[in-house]
């Protein structure tokens, strides 16, 4: 696609339940992030992948928290057992280089745990 | 972990001005970039900029690594440049330079 695609742009949902967020990245990117950003502050790592594989997954905030891309396009963050804590909007974003270059990033999901 | 501050944390501008957005960082690092988040939440990336200068119509930026800042220059503004502006910095060391830290913005307004 033109650009970073994410779906939903919002998602509310109540305590305790399990979250999927989708990330389409531009086409032939090969490297895929997650990051995360609470109101009032800058987006903070959460995962890095390049190709299929999770290269780096040390932002991610405890075990609740998992990511896949299993055949190197789109990826899912899966939430399990939410919290209100974990409410923010999940920005996805990719780049042509391995890992540097230019970062383009989704509209994000507005996730909102009541 | 690397700390990047950026100043000023807010500004207002009427039409027309110029304005120096600048971005502090406290190591060596070997990815900078600037991003623009609209009022609507989009982040675009401005510039990829690990040294040197750029220009891209009003706008330009130049990093001087060896001093560990960064600066954005926004020219002419239009209130289409309001919104919060963002440096984001990844390591030249440990072979995570693609792990950018971001500052906690600036916060531009500009009047018409």
């Amino acid at each position: 696609g033109a650009g970073v695609s994410q779906t939903p742009s919002n998602k509310v949902t109540e305590k305790g339940k399990y979250v999927e967020l989708r990330c389409d990245p531009i086409s032939g990117h090969t490297a895929l992030y997650w990051y995360r950003q609470s109101l009032g502050q800058g987006p903070e790592f959460l995962i890095y992948f390049q190709g299929t594989g999770a290269a780096d997954d040390s932002g991610l905030p405890n075990d609740r928290f998992f990511a896949v891309r299993p055949e190197g396009s789109v990826s899912t963050l899966k939430i399990q057992r939410t919290e209100r804590g974990d409410s923010a909007v999940y920005l996805c974003a990719s780049s042509f280089s391995q890992g540097t270059g230019e970062l383009f990033f989704g509209e994000g999901s507005r996730l909102t745990v009541l | 972990g690397i700390q990047v501050e950026q100043s000023p944390p807010d500004l207002i501008l009427q039409e027309g001005a110029n304005s120096t957005l600048r971005c502090n960082f406290s190591d060596s690092v070997n990815n900078l970039q600037w991003f623009h988040q609209n009022p609507w939440g989009q982040l675009i990336n401005l510039f990829y900029i690990p040294s040197g200068t750029k220009q891209n119509g009003r706008l330009s930026a130049t990093t001087v690594a060896t001093e560990r800042y960064s600066l954005l220059y926004i020219s002419s503004s239009q209130t289409t440049d309001s919104g919060v502006y963002f440096c984001a910095v990844g390591p030249n060391s440990g072979g995570s330079n693609y792990k950018l830290t971001f500052g906690k913005g600036t916060l531009l307004t500009v009047n018409p």
